[in-house]
């Protein structure tokens, strides 16, 4: 079945980039997202990409597909305080609507 | 303003009775889902639904059961409750709008403890 892998933690100085990644097992993911969670909060849809795109920039975000070697990536750029928080990678396979596997999320601590 | 409600937001109960945590949301999505989120688990969903009267399976449905009536309204009830239901869980809605946009919105999340 399908799998989704993150690290657990990163630790970035406030004004640096931040890069999180993650892995997926099915190849024939149609989506790609990512999502943010505050503390005591629910989760925010940051961004998504479509399996046939390579690279999609929004703002400070970075996502990069490598879909040969089935890595994900978000990159956060001038990282602030406020971007501390659980970064979650999330698939989804053809179809568009049917389940949704998520990572395990990664913990990103922003250093003042 | 575009919102996913969730009710109750905290709740302690007993094993075997019998409860229902409401999710409703405003933006006539077809889609919604619940999931629950466990430590070092991340989220995983419980059931999803892509329309009125039209529900399946996530990944942990076993303990749960969920009904669409209406688009709004996507409840999820706990037959007999056990201590491993003991969770945060959140229901979320989506909506793909073609061209690859899509929204989606999560509740606040319930936090449920099963005694």
């Amino acid at each position: 079945g399908e799998d989704v892998e993150q690290s657990l933690f990163l630790s970035v100085r406030e004004g640096d980039s931040s890069v999180i990644n993650c892995t997926y097992t099915d190849s024939s993911s149609t989506y790609l997202y990512w999502y943010k969670q505050e503390p005591g909060a629910g989760l925010q849809l940051l961004t998504y990409i479509f399996s046939n795109m390579d690279m999609k920039q929004d703002q400070r975000l970075t996502v990069l597909l490598n879909k040969k070697d089935k890595h994900l990536s978000l990159r956060i750029a001038d990282t602030q305080t406020g971007d501390s928080a659980i970064y979650f990678c999330a698939e989804i396979p053809p179809g568009g609507y049917q389940k949704v596997t998520f990572g395990i999320g990664t913990k990103l601590q922003v250093i003042p | 303003e575009a919102q996913v409600t969730q009710n109750p937001r905290y709740l302690i109960t007993v094993t075997g009775k019998k409860l229902t945590v409401t999710c409703s949301q405003n933006m006539n999505h077809e889609y919604m889902s619940w999931y629950r989120q466990d430590p070092g688990l991340g989220l995983r969903q419980i059931y999803y639904s892509m329309n009125v009267e039209v529900t399946d399976k996530g990944d942990v449905p076993e303990g749960y059961k969920v009904s669409r009536k209406e688009k709004r309204n996507f409840p999820l009830i706990l037959e007999s409750p056990s201590p491993n239901q003991t969770s945060l869980y959140f229901c979320a809605s989506r909506q793909y709008s073609g061209g690859h946009q899509e929204t989606q919105y999560f509740g606040p999340g319930t936090r449920l403890l099963v005694l």
